[in-house]
């Protein structure tokens, strides 16, 4: 069975810094595309990351170019999301996401997610 | 960047109803699109990937239709369990959602 548990959600003041983990169960994480996607509160859903299944490609949304780094650890198939200058505007739940696709990019969709970690941030 | 426009943004209809979503993309995008419900609280669930095909587990009143630029989610007949928010994805774009709500 797949799980994605996400963890590193919190409180954080404007221009702090935050990192999300998803540890990943139940496939052969190396050889999938990994995504993050958040949701603001009472808002629609919105692609912010995403990771080849070697690490060599990474795609960021233009939200957070140049602030968000995602990496991933295939010897404990663990992914990450290194969030630095956070934004009153990137509070959201962010999902870890399992790419549709062995080897593929994340192009053909997302069928697994994890439950969501609540990332606020606020003085 | 390839845009989805997603309609409507709301539909009411009631138990039995046949339902359809529209999304449309800014340019062509093959047929690589999925569908996801997502409910209250909860993360998205995967309906439809690469446009038409049906995800294991999810009923056969979900069908999904298009290529290129044109695509749409059918429920056959709306059960009380279908009243969610849908979205579609072309990779890295989400429409703006479906709130289908009960008359």
């Amino acid at each position: 069975e797949v799980q994605l548990l996400e963890s590193g959600g919190g409180l954080v003041q404007p221009g702090g810094s935050l990192r999300l983990s998803c540890a990943a169960s139940g496939f052969t994480f190396s050889s999938y595309a990994m995504s993050w996607v958040r949701q603001a509160p009472g808002k629609g859903l919105e692609w912010v990351s995403a990771i080849s299944g070697s690490g060599g490609s990474t795609y960021y949304a233009d939200s957070v170019k140049g602030r968000f780094t995602i990496s991933r650890d295939n010897s404990k198939n663990t992914l990450y999301l290194q969030m630095n200058s956070l934004r009153a505007e990137d509070t959201a739940v962010y999902y870890c996401a399992k790419a549709i696709g062995i080897r593929s990019s994340g192009e053909y969709g997302i069928d697994y997610w994890g439950q969501g970690t609540l990332v606020t941030v606020s003085s | 960047d390839i845009q989805m426009t997603q309609s409507p943004s709301t539909l009411s209809a009631s138990v039995g109803d046949r339902v359809t979503i529209t999304c449309r993309a800014s340019q062509s995008i093959s047929s690589w699109l999925a569908w996801y419900q997502q409910k209250p609280g909860k993360a998205p669930k995967l309906l439809i990937y690469k446009a038409s095909s049906l995800e294991s587990g999810v009923p056969s009143r979900f069908s999904g239709s298009g290529s290129g630029t044109e695509f749409t989610l059918t429920i056959s007949s709306l059960q009380p369990d279908d009243f969610a928010t849908y979205y579609c994805q072309q990779w890295k774009t989400f429409g703006q959602g479906t709130k289908v709500e009960i008359k």
